[in-house]
């Protein structure tokens, strides 16, 4: 059974700190990493990982992407009160023939940035 | 360009009704999947719908069931509701299989 799983599963840092969450995955035919943040609503998409070793960045936000150890990271740095949200890491899976539509999300890490 | 959007935002059933609810990809977006998120399985995939036709299926009992249309707008249907079908159902859509999904706000389902 395809497997995420995200540490820590919370985290309360103050304004200024640099974060780093963690996701560690097994799956069966892989095909990209990504990652999601939610507030109160719709999951809103960060990135998407399908390579080894290349950064995504965007603006305080980076992930990057190991396929031999099977796991990603995502740093925030400068963070901000506004970066307070959980973030899900899901892993997009073939599920056969030219289906590629199946998400499976990590338990989401809950980020909390005080003042 | 509109979003995903979910209809309808919350609704309160009892046991044993039944439910539909509606999905509008973003426009161009073929391919919609479903999500149910509860608060101790987090969020766990229903199906997959790609031209019309069911692509994949999650683990979840006969009860829950889809379709798509030809415009790629997609219902989600759940029978006989039980207390744990109690979630925020999501919708996501993405041009094709294998490009990111982006969600919808989802519909908010109780069971009384």
């Amino acid at each position: 059974e395809d497997k995420v799983v995200q540490s820590p599963l919370s985290l309360v840092v103050h304004e200024g700190d640099t974060v780093t969450l963690n996701c560690s995955y097994e799956v069966t035919n892989f095909r990209s990493l990504l990652w999601y943040k939610q507030e109160k609503k719709a999951p809103t998409f960060l990135f998407m990982l399908t390579s080894s070793g290349i950064e995504k960045k965007s603006g305080r936000l980076s992930s990057i992407l190991d396929k031999k150890e099977l796991f990603s990271i995502l740093n925030i740095t400068a963070t901000q009160t506004g970066d307070s949200a959980v973030y899900l890491c899901a892993v997009l899976a073939n599920a056969g023939g030219t289906s590629y539509g199946k998400l499976t999300f990590g338990q989401g890490t809950i980020l909390t940035v005080h003042p | 360009k509109a979003g995903v959007t979910q209809t309808p935002r919350y609704l309160i059933k009892t046991r044993g009704q039944q439910v539909t609810l509606s999905c509008s990809p973003i426009s161009g977006h073929r391919s919609v999947s479903w999500y149910q998120q509860t608060p101790g399985q987090g969020l766990q995939f229903l199906f997959e719908y790609f031209s019309e036709t069911q692509r994949n299926k999650g683990n979840f009992p006969g009860r829950f069931s889809g379709r798509q249309f030809s415009n790629s707008r997609s219902e989600m249907n759940v029978s006989t509701l039980e207390l744990g079908d109690s979630a925020l159902y999501l919708c996501a859509s993405s041009f094709q299989g294998g490009q990111p999904q982006h969600f919808g706000d989802g519909t908010r389902l109780s069971i009384l």
